[in-house]
């Protein structure tokens, strides 16, 4: 069975500063990674997904994250955190599988304050 | 412009009634999914479907059903079998449901039961 982990359900940074929000999986075969993030009541916006290839993947708004196989990890990250960027992360894999479905984590709030 | 239209936003209910949760997408997307978030749970795949007329058991199907009848819909019935059904639901959709493709999802609909 595939898992993911978010090992912390909050993180607060000061603007300006990087940001990291943790992501670690488990799934059978090689995997498809995403973030998504969502806004309060609102529907999940894509943000970036690593396939193949490069292990730094760039997405959206300025954020990026790094494949990294041998830890099975995909952090998210961004060199200079916005205020705006306070919301509810998520990361999500799947299996590279026909029809295979999307393993949610619990979710990262991010806090950025000014 | 494309996407996912869900209604209503917000739906109240009495134990013991059934309700119904519209999804309608203009994306001409194959796949459809229905997920439940609970604060600090993530997301969980009720049902989804690849393609009409098909459809299949996600994670926590039971006290759920759907249909797929049209492309472009793929409603959710909350029966009163359902436990526990206050929750947020977001419905989401990806060009198929194999691969890399990423999920578009929906505002969402928040149900409470009195």
């Amino acid at each position: 069975a595939q898992s993911v982990a978010q090992p912390e359900d909050q993180v607060n940074v000061a603007e300006g500063n990087p940001l990291t929000v943790k992501c670690t999986y488990s799934v059978s075969g090689n995997p498809y990674l995403f973030w998504y993030v969502q806004y309060p009541n609102r529907g999940l916006q894509f943000l970036l997904k690593y396939i193949t290839g490069d292990n730094l993947v760039k997405g959206s708004y300025g954020f990026e994250a790094e494949f990294n196989k041998s830890q099975t990890s995909f952090h998210l990250k961004k060199p200079s955190a916005l205020v705006s960027d306070s919301a509810l992360y998520f990361c999500a894999v799947r299996p590279n599988t026909n029809a295979g479905k999307s393993t949610f984590g619990d979710g990262t709030t991010l806090t950025v304050k000014p | 412009d494309g996407g996912i239209t869900q209604s209503p936003k917000y739906l109240f209910r009495k134990e013991g009634q059934n309700v119904t949760l519209s999804c309608e997408q203009n994306l001409n997307h194959d796949a459809m999914y229905w997920y439940r978030q609970d604060p600090g749970q993530g997301l969980r795949l009720i049902y989804y479907s690849q393609i009409v007329n098909d459809f299949q058991k996600g994670d926590i199907a039971e006290g759920y059903s759907v249909s797929r009848e049209k492309k472009e819909s793929f409603p959710l019935t909350v029966t009163s079998a359902q436990k526990n059904p206050t929750a947020f639901y977001l419905c989401a959709s990806s060009v198929s449901a194999s691969g890399a493709n990423v999920l578009t999802f929906g505002a969402g609909s928040r149900l409470t039961v009195l």
